[in-house]
């Protein structure tokens, strides 16, 4: 079963608006980690944000922020002030306490940011 | 900045060929990784290993072993490439026991079967 739900294949933002990127998760797991990652066209990962299931503030890192609503099992990337570079594709993901460090991947969001 | 490296970046190869992915780290990371992306597409996990002489498969079946004699290397093997296994291959890292840090990934190798 799919674990990791991102239901927006694409996505178009103006550059300097904010855009907001749906991710939601199932796991039975008391304690799990959820990261986002960005895949520019060159095709590496590059890691933006991090929330642990027991945190208690949302995650924030510059520009990037998580909307983490653990009762919905929802962690939403929130990207402010959007820049032309910011164009890529982006990825949720989540580690499992029992899942020996193993992360599981939506299908990603492709975000296009217009001048 | 990610010590982990991938060579080589793009490979063309014949059907039938074998073929071996590269994956180095210098991180002296215990577990790696290697997952299969086709484009635009979601990254799925076709081999891990926890260390040194351990390997598993991953939760996508992939034709491809892997070994880890040392712990900085991780290759993927193709015995005899087919257009079919035409994807990106990602190579990454992490910490052990270590919940809250991220996987490092490579650059990766984005394969092409003609």
């Amino acid at each position: 079963a799919q674990k990791i739900t991102q239901t927006q294949p694409g996505m178009f933002v103006q550059e300097k608006e904010a855009v907001t990127l749906d991710c939601t998760y199932d796991t039975s797991d008391p304690s799990y980690g959820l990261f986002w990652y960005k895949q520019p066209s060159s095709g590496e990962m590059i890691f933006l944000i991090y929330q642990g299931s027991y945190d208690q503030q949302n995650a924030t890192e510059g520009r990037y922020s998580l909307n983490f609503q653990k009762a919905r099992k929802s962690a939403n990337l929130v990207i402010s002030a959007s820049q032309l570079g910011d164009s890529a594709m982006y990825f949720c993901a989540m580690r499992e306490q029992n899942s020996w460090g193993k992360l599981q991947f939506g299908a990603g969001t492709q975000v296009v940011v217009t001048p | 900045e990610a010590d982990i490296y991938q060579t080589p970046r793009y490979l063309v190869i014949g059907t039938g060929k074998k073929i071996t992915l590269e994956c180095s780290q210098t991180m002296g990371h215990d577990k790696m990784y290697w997952y299969q992306q086709d484009p635009g597409m979601e990254l799925h996990l076709i081999h891990y290993s926890y260390g040194v002489n351990s390997t598993e498969k991953g939760d996508l079946s992939s034709e491809s072993t892997v070994s880890r004699i040392r712990t900085e290397h991780f290759p993927l093997t193709l015995e005899s490439a087919r257009p079919s296994h035409t994807s990106q291959y990602l190579c990454a890292s992490s910490e052990s026991n270590s919940m809250n840090t991220e996987a490092f990934f490579g650059q990766g190798t984005r394969l092409t079967v003609v």
